[in-house]
């Protein structure tokens, strides 16, 4: 079974811009997770998707949003980005139940200029 | 608030040595706890797991230990190889929320 995969896996944007990531569960995952991962922060919860609904949102302004489509793949979208945004974005998939192990991508890794 | 925090941000290992990386939480509600590990350029790597009714789960080279009355949680990796040298997170949760990640260990084998 092919793990949880991302893309694009590097992306260079600059300050203002917005940007898309992509993320494609395990086949048969239905809940996706995504996260932030910085030196100097450690890995942020950004939100989780259950069934095309938002179940948990962590601590992100509003420049942050996702959504889920109906074949459990997701996207995340960072509107009039900041330097400050320059991180590893991981997505990670389990099968629907909170408790469930969640299984991680590879990640996208943005920087911003 | 919840936190999860790590007693050693570092950890030296000789290769064959057991290794036990640490982590305290401070949510007593919290009931589902998880490993991961990092390598350079990779996603968390699921480990083990291990819910509240529990206080000890093995696996293959590894072993969680859960103590609820201090709220500590550990890993233990038996006969440490070269290929174990990586950032360890532990995480907690607790029913649906979000699962909360600990800053992290860096664990390094010294052949």
């Amino acid at each position: 079974k092919a793990g949880v995969t991302q893309t694009p896996r590097y992306l260079i944007k600059t300050r203002g811009q917005q940007v898309t990531l992509s993320c494609s569960p395990i086949s048969g995952h239905r809940s996706v997770s995504w996260y932030q991962q910085t030196p100097g922060q450690g890995l942020q919860f950004l939100f989780e998707y259950f069934s095309e609904t938002q179940r948990n949102k962590g601590n992100f302004p509003g420049r942050f949003s996702g959504r889920q489509f109906s074949n459990s793949r997701s996207e995340m979208n960072v509107s009039t980005l900041e330097l400050g945004d320059s991180a590893l974005y991981l997505c990670a998939s389990s099968l629907a139940d909170w408790g469930e192990t969640q299984y991680f991508g590879p990640g996208t890794r943005l920087l911003v200029l | 608030g919840e936190s999860v925090g790590l007693h050693l941000p570092t950890l030296s290992v000789q290769e064959g040595d057991n290794s036990i990386i640490n982590c305290a939480y401070s949510n007593s509600a919290s009931d589902y706890f998880i490993w991961y590990k990092q390598e350079s350029g990779k996603g968390p790597q699921f480990i083990i797991d291990i819910r509240s009714n529990m206080d000890k789960r093995q696996g293959q080279r590894v072993t969680v230990l859960l103590n609820k009355t201090v709220k500590h949680l550990s890993l233990q990796i038996a006969a440490t190889q070269p290929g174990d040298s990586a950032v360890y997170f532990c995480a907690e949760r607790n029913g649906n929320e979000k699962l909360t990640f600990g800053t992290g260990t860096r664990l390094t084998i010294i052949p």
